[in-house]
């Protein structure tokens, strides 16, 4: 079946300006993960969705930072005001309430110039 | 806080010799614990991972992982690689029961023929 789908693939955007990075889980899955993936440095984790619950957004590493989740499915993760330290893959997961293992999708790179 | 670390940012190693990918986590508490690998310009794969029982798992494309929770560890081997196996691979660690992966910085493995 279909895996986690991301778009664009790829992103340039002057400083300063706002982006929406798409992402559409695997159908099915409950859950949902925002990760950002710096040069030289491992995944980081920025938000998590689970069903109707309250997200947790303990990650995000800012207030420009933002992301929703409509109809439990399609997720949007909105930064504003782009800074050059935002440049990073943004990758998307998902995974089947109560399972462990998640399914990442291709990821957006970001380029802030 | 929980934190995975991976001590060779890089592995060079000739085709068919063999292979350890060292990962450490720091918990006392009960862990599930994963390898991901990422090839190039693609999302994250699940190799195998650990949740309960056997302390040694074996995973998909030849690879293994021995759980050892008196040296926290988690180390990923593959008796005889390929070039095939060249990418970047990641270990990943949640508290049991959570959903939270934290992830370590990666291991660069190149396979030289």
């Amino acid at each position: 079946g279909a895996g986690v789908s991301q778009s664009p693939s790829n992103k340039v955007t002057e400083k300063g300006k706002d982006v929406e990075l798409r992402c559409d889980p695997i159908s099915g899955h409950t859950a949902l993960y925002w990760y950002r993936q710096s040069l030289g440095q491992g995944l980081e984790f920025l938000i998590y969705f689970q069903g109707n619950s309250a997200p947790d957004k303990s990650g995000l590493p800012s207030d420009r930072f933002s992301a929703e989740r409509t109809g439990g499915s399609v997720s949007t993760l909105t930064i504003q005001r782009t800074q050059q330290e935002d440049s990073a893959v943004y990758l998307c997961a998902s995974s089947r309430q109560g399972d462990s293992e998640q399914y990442f999708g291709p990821g957006t790179r970001l380029t802030v110039t | 806080a929980q934190s995975v670390t991976q001590l060779d940012s890089q592995v060079p190693v000739f085709e068919e010799a063999p292979v350890e990918l060292r990962c450490n986590y720091s918990s006392s508490v009960s862990v599930y614990l994963f390898w991901y690998v990422q090839y190039p310009n693609q999302g994250l794969q699940l190799l195998l991972k650990y949740l309960s029982g056997s302390t040694l798992v074996k995973g998909i494309n030849g690879f293994e992982a021995e759980f050892n929770k008196s040296q926290t560890s988690f180390h990923l081997r593959k008796p005889s690689v390929h070039i095939s196996d060249t990418a970047e691979y990641f270990c990943a660690v949640s508290n049991s029961g959570t959903y939270k992966y934290i992830f370590g910085t990666g291991t660069r493995l190149k396979v030289l023929a």
